[in-house]
C-alpha cells in the first residue's frame, strides 16, 4: 500500500522567504508528526498531531515554524522568514497510534531544504 | 526529558562479523524502543521495536535487541552482518508520550 508521501522532494530558497512542505500520511493513521533532521542536531521532534486534540508543538524551534492538519489528513509544515541554520531535511512520520501508547511510526522520503 | 545516546558513531566491520551496537536510555519512566535504519538514499524504516514483554526483540533481517531495564540499555546485534547491513542505525524511545527522542546515528559500513 501507499506510505508515507512527501512534497517537494527538494527545495532550495533564499534567506528570510517563507516556505511549506506537505505531507501525505498513511490513510487511516490517525497520528502525525514532523521531526528535521540536521547534520549538527541529528533527528529532533519539531510537532505531533493526534486526533482532533491540540498538536504538541514542544519541539518547534521557533515562532516562524507552524504546522497545520487538514481535516485530520494531509498535514502542511511553514517555515517563515527561513534562515541558513533551517536547512535540513524534515521528515514527517504517521502510525495509527492510541493516545498513550506507542506504536511505529512509518516515516516519508523527507524533503531536503536548502535556504541559501 | 528523555535522551538517548548511541557510543558507536562509525563502525566498519568485513562481512560476517558480529555486531553490536550500544544504546543508552534516561527517562525514569516507562519506555517504548526502538531501532531504526536508514539505507543510503532511502528513508527510515523500523528494524525492530520493544514495548513490554519478552526484553529479547527479534526484528527484520536477522537483527535482535536486548532490553536490560537495570542498564538503561537496548542493545542491537546480528551474529554475521552482511554488505547490504550497511547504513545508519538510530536507537530511539518514546516515554511519557508518542514522539521519538532519537540518539545520534551509528553509521555502519561493511566491507566485502
Amino acid at each position: 500500500g501507499a506510505g508515507v508521501s512527501q512534497s517537494p522532494s527538494n527545495k532550495v530558497t533564499e534567506k528570510g522567504k517563507d516556505v511549506e512542505l506537505r505531507c501525505d500520511p498513511i490513510s487511516g493513521h490517525t497520528a502525525l508528526y514532523w521531526y528535521r533532521q540536521s547534520l549538527g542536531q541529528g533527528l529532533e521532534f519539531l510537532i505531533y498531531f493526534q486526533g482532533n486534540s491540540a498538536p504538541d508543538k514542544s519541539g518547534l524551534p521557533s515562532d516562524r515554524f507552524s504546522a497545520e492538519r487538514t481535516g485530520g489528513s494531509v498535514s502542511t509544515l511553514t517555515i517563515q522568514r527561513t534562515q541558513q541554520e533551517d536547512s535540513a531535511v524534515y521528515l514527517c512520520a504517521s502510525s495509527p497510534a492510541m493516545r498513550g501508547r506507542g506504536d511505529e511510526q512509518f516515516f516519508g522520503p523527507g524533503t531536503r531544504l536548502t535556504v541559501l | 526529558a528523555q535522551s538517548v545516546s548511541q557510543h558507536n558513531h562509525h563502525v566498519i566491520l568485513s562481512e560476517a562479523a558480529s555486531l553490536e551496537l550500544g544504546c543508552n536510555y534516561s527517562y525514569g519512566g516507562t519506555v517504548n524502543l526502538f531501532w531504526y535504519v536508514q539505507y543510503p538514499g532511502q528513508h527510515l524504516q523500523l528494524l525492530l521495536k520493544y514495548f513490554s514483554g519478552d526484553p529479547l526483540v527479534k526484528g527484520i533481517k536477522g537483527f535482535e535487541a536486548e532490553f536490560i531495564k537495570s542498564k538503561f540499555s537496548f542493545n542491537l546485534r546480528k551474529p554475521s552482518v552482511q554488505w547490504s547491513d550497511t547504513a545508519e542505525y538510530f536507537c530511539a524511545v518514546t516515554g511519557g508520550g508518542n514522539k521519538l527522542t532519537f540518539g545520534t546515528g551509528t553509521q555502519l559500513k561493511v566491507e566485502l
